[in-house]
């Protein structure tokens, strides 16, 4: 079965300061892509980056970025000059089957203190 | 394109009642999800459609559950006898499958039943 386990249920961090989520999952695919969601308080959840498992080079959307290890099966999110607007529920989430349902983790709620 | 949209954004009912919430996609996204979600954990599959069809259904879906997606347009989820365990988050996602399957979210249907 998919798994995908968050080991940090809060974290919080500095204002312009860097903070580094981490996410490991297991699968018996040998395609598949690795998400992180951002879901703040009350508000929908919308993506933050994505990882195809085919590719070695990390993504890279702005201030955020992945490191992705495919062989230790881990996939940590690095958000760089930490603002205001980051503090939200953030999960890690790992397609699975024909179908691609995502399966999550339990989330890390990021707090970020001005 | 105004996103991915749920009605009702939340609903009051008692015990034994039914409910019905509906999703409308991301037009021309032919793959739509629905997922649960508890306080504190991440989202949990319910069922895809792809297109009209239902292709996938949870272990998590009972037989009090149904959904519908007529004409690959709209979906809706119907919890019929509602227990107070059904309260949760539900949210709906879809995509527009192909290589890179990407889900965008609805704002959810929070659902308390008393």
């Amino acid at each position: 079965a998919q798994t995908v386990t968050q080991s940090q249920p809060e974290m919080s961090v500095q204002e312009a300061e860097t903070v580094t989520l981490s996410c490991t999952y297991d699968t018996s695919e040998s395609d598949y892509y690795l998400f992180w969601y951002k879901q703040p308080p009350s508000r929908q959840m919308i993506l933050v980056i994505r990882q195809e498992a085919y590719k070695q080079q990390n993504a890279t959307e702005n201030r955020f970025s992945v490191n992705f290890q495919k062989a230790a099966k881990s996939f940590s999110l690095k958000i760089s000059d930490s603002q205001l607007g980051d503090a939200a529920m953030y999960f890690c989430a790992q397609n699975g089957g024909a179908t691609n349902k995502l399966i999550f983790g339990t989330g890390t709620l990021l707090a970020v203190q001005p | 394109d105004t996103g991915v949209s749920q009605n009702p954004r939340h609903k009051i009912t008692k015990r034994g009642q039914n409910v019905t919430f509906r999703c409308d996609p991301i037009s021309e996204h032919n793959r739509l999800y629905w997922y649960r979600q508890t306080l504190g954990q991440g989202p949990e599959f319910l069922t895809y459609f792809q297109n009209e069809a239902q292709l996938e259904k949870s272990r998590l879906l009972s037989d009090r559950f149904s959904a519908e997606r007529p004409k690959g347009s709209f979906s809706t989820l119907e919890i019929q006898r509602t227990e107070q365990g059904d309260s949760a988050m539900y949210l709906c996602a879809s995509s527009l499958g192909g290589l890179i399957e990407t889900q965008y979210f609805g704002p959810g249907t929070r659902l308390l039943v008393l």
